[in-house]
């Protein structure tokens, strides 16, 4: 069974400092693997999408890492913003199943 | 990508009773998926709506309690039946467009049993 670990599962930053999140899988045997984003109460903003053969993609701000041999990706975000305090989800989708396995999060706060 | 929204946003119920929950999408997608949210915890697959047939439950649904519908390419509900406090959590449906293995999740249903 795939198991998704999120760490730290919470931090505080202040203002413009890069975000370093880290997510890390038990089987190697992915399809894909997504970031998401979730303000509390809310439902899920994908971020970023990581194919098994890609090291990793780009999007503004935010760039995602990952490494299937050793089980990890890492989520960066530069310069942070107040905007940017919300859980981090990682999830993986198993090879053949469609199935997304999810983290417990990495939940945000930026101080102004 | 694709657009969803759900019904109804949140709501509290009592103990005992029934809430159906409705997921449209603005594009018809091959697989639909349900997800439950407790509290402090992190996203658990209940199960994928198939269109045309009966859902396909994970470890630990089971079709009594939580019945899926799914008429059509772009619509589904799940009911959650004879609720109780635990019941309490986040209810989100999902979609993965046709060869594009991302998932992307309506706003979700807060639903609070007392």
């Amino acid at each position: 069974k795939q198991e998704v670990t999120q760490i730290p599962a919470a931090l505080s930053v202040p203002e413009g400092e890069n975000l370093v999140l880290n997510c890390s899988f038990t089987d190697s045997a992915i399809y894909n693997l997504q970031w998401f984003r979730q303000d509390p109460g809310k439902g899920l903003t994908s971020l970023l999408l990581i194919q098994s053969s890609q090291r990793e993609q780009t999007s503004g701000r935010l760039n995602a890492s990952l490494d299937k041999s050793s089980g990890r990706s890492t989520l960066y975000i530069a310069a942070s913003q107040p905007g940017d305090s919300a859980t981090y989800l990682c999830a993986v989708t198993v090879t053949g199943n469609n199935r997304l396995a999810f983290g417990k999060g990495n939940q945000v706060v930026v101080i102004p | 990508s694709a657009v969803i929204s759900q019904k109804p946003s949140r709501d509290i119920c009592q103990r005992g009773t029934s809430l159906t929950i409705q997921c449209q999408v603005d594009s018809q997608v091959t697989m639909m998926f349900w997800y439950r949210q407790q509290p402090g915890q992190s996203l658990t697959l209940i199960a994928t709506a198939n269109q045309g047939s009966e859902a396909t439950y994970e470890s630990g649904f089971v079709i009594d309690k939580f019945p899926i519908s799914r008429p059509n390419l772009t619509f589904s509900t799940l009911t959650v039946s004879n609720m109780s406090p635990e019941d309490s959590s986040i209810y989100l449906c999902s979609v993965e467009l046709q060869g594009d293995y991302e998932q992307y999740f309506g706003p979700g249903t807060r639903l609070t049993v007392t």
